[in-house]
C-alpha cells in the first residue's frame, strides 16, 4: 500500500533557486493539502485542493504555487527559494466521502535553503 | 477562522501511568471533526483518535480516550498505561467540514520515562 508518496525526502537549495516537491496518492482521495512544520510550531496549511482543477490558499501561501491537474498528484512549487522556507513539508490527502477530514500523510520532505 | 491551542509544550509521564494532554479550540462552525495525531521521532504523522462534533459520546481507541466538552470547546486526550512507544509529539487538529481543511495546534511533546 503506497498511500501518499512525497519526493524528494531531503533537498538543499540556494537562495533564489526553484524546485518542485512532488506528492502522489493512490487512494482516489478528493482532498489534498500541503503543510509546513517549523520547530516549536504545528503544521501550517500552505495550499489545499478539494478536487482536480480546484486549489485554494491556506494560512501561509506566499512563495508557493500549486496545481491539481489529476486526482492523484498535487505538486508544490517554490518559485524563488528563501531561507525562511527552510522547513519540513508534509503532503496529506483525505476522502470527501465520507467527509470526515481524516488525513493520510506522506513521510515529509526536509528542505534547507542556504 | 478556527484556532487550536495546546497549552502544554512538553509533558512527561512514568511508564504505566496515565497522562492527559489538553486542547482547546475556537470556532463558530457546528459541523466539524476533531483529531489527535501522533508524530514519533520517525516524523511520520499517525492518527490516534477522531471525534465527531455531533456525537456526545467520547471516542476511545484502546488505551487512548478523549474528553470532548463541546460547549467549552475542549478536547483533551487521555493516555492510559503509558508505554515507551508513546513518546512522541501529539497534535490536536480541527477539521472544518464546510471548508474542507484542517487547523493544527502547536503540539505537545510527550516523554514516557522508564
Amino acid at each position: 500500500n503506497a498511500g501518499v508518496t512525497q519526493t524528494p525526502k531531503f533537498q538543499v537549495l540556494k537562495t533564489g533557486q526553484s524546485m518542485t516537491l512532488q506528492c502522489a496518492q493512490d487512494m482516489n482521495h478528493e482532498y489534498m493539502s500541503w503543510y509546513r512544520q517549523d520547530p516549536g510550531m504545528g503544521l501550517r496549511l500552505i495550499h489545499y485542493s478539494v478536487g482536480a482543477g480546484i486549489t485554494d490558499q491556506g494560512e501561509v501561501p506566499n512563495g508557493y504555487n500549486v496545481s491539481r491537474s489529476t486526482t492523484e498528484d498535487f505538486p508544490l512549487r517554490l518559485l524563488s527559494a528563501a531561507p525562511s522556507q527552510t522547513s519540513v513539508y508534509f503532503c496529506a490527502s483525505s476522502t470527501g466521502t465520507p467527509n470526515t477530514g481524516e488525513l493520510f500523510f506522506g513521510e515529509g520532505s526536509r528542505l534547507t535553503v542556504l | 477562522a478556527q484556532t487550536v491551542t495546546q497549552s502544554q509544550p512538553e509533558m512527561s509521564v512514568q511508564e504505566a501511568e496515565t497522562v492527559t494532554l489538553s486542547c482547546t479550540y475556537d470556532t463558530s462552525e457546528n459541523n466539524y471533526y476533531l483529531f489527535w495525531y501522533k508524530q514519533p521521532p520517525s516524523r511520520q504523522m499517525i492518527l490516534v483518535i477522531r471525534q465527531e462534533a455531533y456525537k456526545q459520546q467520547n471516542a476511545t481507541e484502546n488505551r487512548f480516550s478523549v474528553n470532548f466538552q463541546k460547549a467549552a470547546k475542549s478536547f483533551s486526550l487521555k493516555i492510559s498505561d503509558s508505554q515507551l512507544g508513546d513518546t512522541a509529539m501529539y497534535f490536536c487538529a480541527f477539521y472544518n467540514t464546510n471548508a474542507g481543511k484542517s487547523t493544527f495546534g502547536d503540539g505537545t511533546t510527550l516523554t514516557v520515562k522508564p
